[in-house]
């Protein structure tokens, strides 16, 4: 069983420019979360794709967007970057389970991360 | 909304000693908890997932408790090494209201030297 995956390990960009980050899921896991981490503070809930759709969005502009494909890989894109932008982009994968407000609930496993720095 | 905060901010203890890490949620609404582990720069290491109908969960040298009424949970660790040298996050899924994404605490970073 493979765990979860992300592509590049290493990103820089200058502002203005756009970017996307990479996500395989673990085998089995059709739910994808992305979070967002800077220095020094805990992770930051982006958004989540469950069976290509997205389900939940956190406190984040509409130039930060993304896809699910059939195989349940993921990906992350983001326009216009910005400075604060820079940051440590987290994948979460999980397991099969309902959609917002079901009382289903699952652990969810993370990749290595995509560190990018805007300058 | 939920917040989550986390006691101590950051810890030393010396080999072998036994320690307690702190964490406090706003919305005792939740469905589940999960503790992680994330060494500097990389990804986060799942530890312990409390369901919201359990009270505490264990594995080797960990033990977290969760107390959903008081809005806390704590994680022991038994017999501290270096090798446990990290920082250390707790997460809550909330209810219908968060969607099914977890809010994070910022983290106790701890040191445990030999």
């Amino acid at each position: 069983e493979t765990g979860v995956t992300q592509s590049p390990t290493h990103l820089i960009k200058t502002r203005g420019q756009q970017v996307t980050l990479r996500c395989s899921s673990q085998s089995g896991h059709n739910t994808v979360s992305w979070y967002q981490q800077a220095l020094g503070q805990g992770p930051q809930f982006i958004f989540q794709y469950y069976r290509e759709e997205e389900n939940g969005r956190g406190n984040f502009p509409p130039r930060f967007s993304g896809l699910q494909f059939p195989n349940y890989s993921s990906e992350l894109n983001v326009n216009a970057l910005e400075l604060d932008d820079s940051a440590l982009y987290l994948c979460a994968s999980s397991s099969p389970f309902g959609r917002a407000g079901s009382s289903s609930y699952n652990e969810q496993f993370f990749g290595p991360g995509t560190r990018l720095t805007v300058l | 909304k939920q917040e989550v905060t986390q006691i101590p901010a950051a810890l030393s203890v010396p080999e072998g000693e036994n320690l307690v890490l702190n964490c406090s949620f706003t919305d005792s609404a939740i469905y589940n908890l999960q503790w992680f582990r994330q060494d500097p720069g990389k990804g986060l290491t799942s530890l312990l997932l409390i369901q919201s109908s359990q009270r505490e969960q264990t594995s080797g040298r960990l033990n977290a408790s969760l107390d959903k009424s008081s809005g806390r949970s704590t994680l022991y660790i038994a017999a501290s090494q270096p090798g446990d040298s990290a920082t250390y996050l707790c997460a809550v899924k909330g209810g219908s209201d968060y969607g099914q994404n977890f809010v994070f605490g910022p983290g106790t970073r701890l040191s445990v030297l030999p």
